[in-house]
């Protein structure tokens, strides 16, 4: 089975400061994992993803994500939140077997980025 | 977005009633997906299709039917059995089945029963 945390429903930061989005993963064997943006009434539009490779991932709009192992953690993070970056995320999994193509969502965190 | 069209935007339903909703890709790819959003409950997968004239249900199908008689086409009937159709629509995309990719979303259809 694969299945995604995202513990925090809403995350507040100032304009200016760090942003950090937590997600935790569980899957059976190698975990694809995906970050997602989603506006109002809008569908969700692909931030970056982590396969293989090196743990720190970059992806759009200066997002990156950091892949934990020990910790099957892939917390999405950007230096300096502005206030257009206010919007829901989702983090995605998906268990690394030939032939699964579904995605495991979580729930969604809002990010409020506060002027 | 761009590649994957839904339509309509808003669709209202009289209780009783199927309604059909639109998915139209242009990126030739393989796959295809329908995803239900209700608001704190993330996205649940409704039916998803790997090839042409092929389907799987996913984790909450009942009161919905799919068919995929084109590549380019992967369009959902709600029909009046589903019991609570209220809530917005997402079809996705990959290129291929291989577990890497990327799946790509249009702009969605709300839906709303009256």
């Amino acid at each position: 089975a694969q299945s995604v945390a995202q513990p925090e429903d809403q995350v507040n930061v100032a304009e200016g400061n760090p942003l950090t989005v937590k997600c935790t993963y569980s899957v059976s064997g190698n975990p694809y994992l995906f970050w997602y943006v989603q506006y109002p009434n809008r569908g969700l539009q692909f931030l970056l993803k982590y396969i293989t490779g090196d743990n720190l991932v970059k992806g759009s709009y200066g997002f990156e994500a950091e892949f934990n192992k020990s910790q099957t953690s892939f917390h999405l993070k950007k230096p300096s939140a502005l206030v257009s970056d206010s919007a829901l995320y989702f983090c995605a999994v998906r268990d690394g077997y030939y032939g699964n193509n579904r995605l495991a969502f979580g729930k969604g965190n809002q990010v409020v980025v506060i002027p | 977005d761009g590649g994957i069209t839904q339509s309509p935007k808003y669709l209202f339903r009289k209780e009783g009633q199927n309604v059909t909703l639109s998915c139209e890709q242009n990126l030739n790819h393989d796959a295809m997906y329908w995803y239900r959003q209700d608001p704190g409950q993330g996205l649940r997968l409704i039916y998803y299709s790997q090839i042409v004239n092929d389907f799987q249900k996913g984790d909450i199908a009942e009161g919905y039917s799919v068919s995929r008689e084109k590549k380019e086409s992967f369009p959902l009937t709600v029909t009046s059995a589903q019991k609570n159709p209220t809530a917005f629509y997402l079809c996705a995309t990959t290129g291929t089945e291989r577990s890497t990719d990327t799946q790509y979303f249009g702009p969605g259809t709300r839906l709303t029963v009256l």
